[in-house]
């Protein structure tokens, strides 16, 4: 079946680093891939999306492109905020099932210090 | 506009009662999901409504747990005989365009 592998973290980071945080997925045909946020004491959001090969999500500074090639949708941010500090999933969802179930990885919690 | 909606936010229960957790989709929604966020498993896909009828129970960990969706909107999660290995937040998703999916702030579960 389909499934999600991310970097699990934690990430601690300064303030303006770089961020990456890789994420790579197995699946049949041609899923949607995602990155969903959840920030401390609140649930969670999408952050960005691509729906095909090569598509670029991009959304507050992060961004993410779709490598069919290499099954990855790598999360990348030039320069973190403290106000980023937050769980990150990586996810995917194609029909199977029945559904368009979203199948999310484990998380990655990064931690942005002043 | 209101976003989706879950009560209780907390619930706390003795190991073998019945509990029940509701979710109010954004309205117009069709399509619902349940998943479970618990610290072990990641966060797991349970059920998938489309209106009321559920196509997509694969992820119903054992018989016990078991959800309805009514007039197209609300749906209620039941879990009976609550076990330890319940305990976990619960989490329901909402959607009108494939992949784009809103998440209510979920129902935490303990079962003491």
């Amino acid at each position: 079946g389909n499934s999600v592998t991310q970097m699990e973290g934690p990430v601690t980071l300064s303030e303006e680093a770089f961020l990456t945080i890789n994420c790579t997925y197995t699946a049949t045909g041609y899923p949607s891939l995602f990155w969903y946020v959840q920030y401390p004491g609140e649930g969670l959001q999408l952050l960005l999306k691509a729906t095909k090969a090569d598509d670029k999500g991009s959304n507050k500074g992060f961004e993410a492109t779709y490598r069919k090639e290499t099954t990855s949708f790598h999360l990348e941010k030039g320069s973190v905020q403290v106000s980023d500090s937050a769980v990150y999933f990586c996810a995917l969802s194609g029909p199977q099932g029945g559904s368009e179930k979203l199948v999310f990885g484990k998380g990655t919690k990064l931690t942005v210090n002043p | 506009g209101a976003g989706v909606s879950q009560s209780p936010s907390n619930k706390v229960t003795e190991k073998g009662k019945d509990v029940e957790l509701r979710c109010d989709p954004i309205s117009g929604h069709t399509a619902l999901y349940w998943y479970r966020q618990s610290l072990g498993q990641g966060l797991e896909f349970l059920i998938y409504f489309q209106g009321n009828s559920a196509p997509d129970k694969s992820g119903l960990p054992s018989d016990r747990f078991s959800a309805e969706r009514t007039g197209g909107s609300v749906s209620t999660l039941t879990i009976q005989r609550t076990q330890q290995e319940d305990s976990a937040v619960y989490l329901c998703a909402s959607s009108l365009v494939v992949g784009q999916q809103y998440f209510g702030p979920g129902t935490r579960l303990t079962v003491t």
